[in-house]
């Protein structure tokens, strides 16, 4: 398909363990954005890449949380010594070009539960 | 701290009345978005509005953003059960990266046949 894609749609793992999580953008959007969505909630922003580069990270929590974009289309989000605090959707979502208005486009997310 | 205030929070009418909910900050956005989102889903762009005042129509939707750039509206005429879902106001941040949207909580509507 042509829209954003997250894999997987569903992580279930235990308190401590490692995860990554995946987004593969729009073909042709150099920029790519992270956020969270609670229970409740909108979704928080997290982190935002313009290429491969990190050009705001403020939002990552705490230093488990990380996040790369080696080739500048792929990108993984990869959080640490998971707590019971990070169950939650993670949204991805991409964007033609820097300053295009912020016009963004979401991925379906993906649901990470610990237990 | 930028904030987006989005009221109510929860609306349940009838098919065929008319509602509009409202997204309220004290400060500016460089623009203001409205997205909708279903359950298991990523929220979806319905309109972008840039310019202080301006009103733009989808069909049934009509969006509106404040002359100062701080609040923003959405009314929907004669509601139908699929227009059923959680709808969210978005601000970009004057002066910021550019990347980092800010969210409202959202408006969770239920339309009954």
């Amino acid at each position: 398909g042509a829209g954003v894609s997250q894999t997987p749609s569903n992580k279930v793992t235990e308190k401590g363990k490692y995860v990554e999580l995946r987004c593969d953008p729009i073909s042709g959007h150099t920029a790519l954005y992270w956020y969270r969505q609670s229970l409740g909630q909108g979704p928080e922003f997290l982190i935002y890449f313009q290429g491969t580069g990190a050009a705001d990270d403020s939002g990552l929590p705490n230093d488990r949380f990380f996040a790369v974009r080696p080739e500048g289309s792929v990108s993984t989000l990869k959080i640490q010594r998971t707590e019971r605090g990070d169950s939650a959707v993670y949204l991805c979502a991409s964007s033609r070009q820097f300053g295009d208005y912020n016009e963004q486009f979401f991925g379906p997310g993906t649901r990470l539960t610990v237990l | 701290t930028q904030l987006l205030e989005q009221s109510p929070q929860f609306l349940s009418i009838q098919e065929g009345e008319n509602l509009t909910v409202y997204c309220n900050s004290s400060s500016v956005f460089s623009s203001l978005q409205w997205y909708r989102q279903e359950p298991g889903e990523g929220p979806v762009l319905l309109v972008t509005v840039v310019t202080g005042g301006e009103v733009k129509k989808l069909k049934r939707l009509t969006f509106q953003f404040g002359d100062a750039r701080k609040d923003s509206s959405l009314h929907i005429t004669a509601a139908q059960p699929g227009d059923t879902g959680l709808y969210l106001c978005a601000g970009g941040s004057v002066g910021g990266s550019q990347g980092n949207l800010i969210f409202g909580k959202g408006t969770k509507l239920s339309v009954k046949p």
